[in-house]
């Protein structure tokens, strides 16, 4: 069973910053793409990274380029999310989610709330 | 950057009924379109890929088409599991990106 399961969320003030964790299992993590999608309370999807199976593709949306990073341990079947100078708009769930073509499975998520 | 505008926002009907949702690209994702199916509390469950192509075991009822900037999800008769609310998903260009969402609610 494919299994995706987050950690690292937290409060934090504007302009701090956090490392996102997604373990993996039930698959053969280092054969897939995998992204972080996430999702502000009450609001829609929102795509924020992708990195491919062997870590050498990476893409962001704009709206995080610059201020995330995404990477991932293929040996621990671990991808991350590094996230800094947070602002407001950054409050939402963080999903991570497999898929180089399509997203077929995601985590629940981590909460990350950035406030004063 | 590809933008995904999706309507209804929002699509009251009643079950058996059928529903017809939109997602419109702001430029050409070829059939590289998915469909996305979330409840609350729930992760996403992907329904549509490459436009038409129905995930592992999606019913019959849940149809998509199109090609380009203009596609169509159609449930063909709405049972109670399917209220929730929908997204589309483009996978052409980088960045990816989802529409807004309809939620189907019950009439």
């Amino acid at each position: 069973e494919v299994q995706l399961v987050e950690s690292g969320g937290g409060l934090v003030q504007p302009g701090g910053s956090l490392r996102l964790s997604c373990a993996a299992s039930g698959f053969t993590f280092s054969n897939f793409g995998m992204n972080w999608v996430r999702q502000a309370p009450g609001k829609g999807l929102e795509w924020i990274s992708h990195i491919s199976s062997g870590g050498d593709s990476i893409y962001y949306a704009d709206s995080v380029k610059g201020r995330f990073t995404i990477s991932r341990d293929n040996a621990k079947n671990s991808l991350y999310l590094q996230v800094s100078g947070l602002r407001a708009e950054d409050t939402a769930v963080y999903s991570c989610a497999r898929g180089g073509w399509w997203i077929d499975y995601w985590g629940q998520g981590t909460l990350v709330t950035v406030s004063s | 950057e590809i933008v995904l505008t999706q309507s209804p926002a929002t699509l009251s009907l009643s079950p058996g009924e059928r529903a017809t949702l939109s997602c419109r690209a702001s430029q050409s994702v070829s059939s590289y379109l998915a469909w996305y199916q979330q409840k609350p509390g729930q992760a996403p469950r992907l329904l549509i890929y490459d436009a038409s192509n129905r995930a592992t075991g999606i019913p019959a009822r849940f149809s998509g088409s199109g090609s380009g900037t203009d596609f169509t999800l159609t449930i063909s008769s709405l049972e109670p599991e399917d209220f929730a609310v929908y997204y589309c998903h483009q996978r052409s260009n980088w960045p990816r990106a989802f529409g807004g969402g309809t939620k189907v609610e019950i009439k």
